[in-house]
């Protein structure tokens, strides 16, 4: 199964509203990585936080990490509609550098 | 500078052909890590390399798959007999160690 599982699946959201992600995971990491997937591109890189970390902020995006929980989530304020798109949690693990993502939640920021 | 580049961007083939997909990671990244994700779907790990470390191939999904990264640099992913399953998006990427990975643009692979 994925290490990594994001939930929920899909979120629908007014723009202007915030949205919340969270991703599991089931080992110890090294750090934790959220990328974005606009529909038939490639993915983009949106912020690493490490396993020493507890939050981390880049732009409208707030990310936390509870290691005890093994639980991350991606916060979006203020969303666009080019926010919409699929986010996926990455994990890098501590036994070894395989990154493993889980099925991604599917954002729709309606305008 | 340059980033992830993969080729053939797209290809199309019939059921039982062998293909090969070519990744060119950044320069001087000592990791590399091939994916492929199906339509609506999320990534699927297939392999990755570590400098000259013997490569993590745990997510190949049958020993139709296999990859090569010469020198340290390029890596070929080749799809041997290929059947109309393997059919989807593989993405190549590269990282320093144990940093953020850099994704290519993908190879859309159809298998008809």
């Amino acid at each position: 199964s994925q290490q990594g599982e994001e939930d929920p699946q899909a979120l629908s959201i007014q723009e202007g509203e915030n949205a919340t992600m969270n991703c599991s995971y089931k080992t110890s990491i090294n750090n934790l990585q959220w990328y974005r997937q606009n529909s038939g591109r490639g993915l983009v890189h949106l912020i690493l936080i490490r396993s020493n970390e507890r939050e981390k902020h880049s732009g409208r995006l707030r990310v936390t990490l509870d290691t005890s929980k093994k639980s991350s989530s991606l916060l979006i304020t203020a969303s666009r509609a080019a926010d919409t798109a699929s986010y996926f949690c990455v994990t890098s693990n501590t036994g070894g550098f395989k990154t493993i993502f889980g099925a991604g939640t599917r954002l729709f920021v309606k305008a | 500078g340059a980033g992830v580049s993969q080729s053939p961007s797209n290809k199309v083939t019939e059921k039982g052909k062998d293909v090969e997909l070519r990744c060119d990671p950044i320069s001087g990244h000592t990791a590399l890590y091939w994916y492929r994700q199906s339509l609506g779907q999320g990534l699927e790990f297939l392999i990755y390399f570590q400098g000259n470390s013997a490569p993590d191939k745990s997510g190949l999904p049958s020993d139709r798959f296999s990859a090569e990264r010469t020198g340290g640099s390029v890596s070929t992913l080749t799809i041997q007999r290929t059947q109309q399953e393997d059919s989807a998006v593989y993405l190549c990427a590269s990282s320093s160690l144990g940093d953020t990975q850099y994704f290519g643009p993908g190879t859309r692979l159809t298998v008809l």
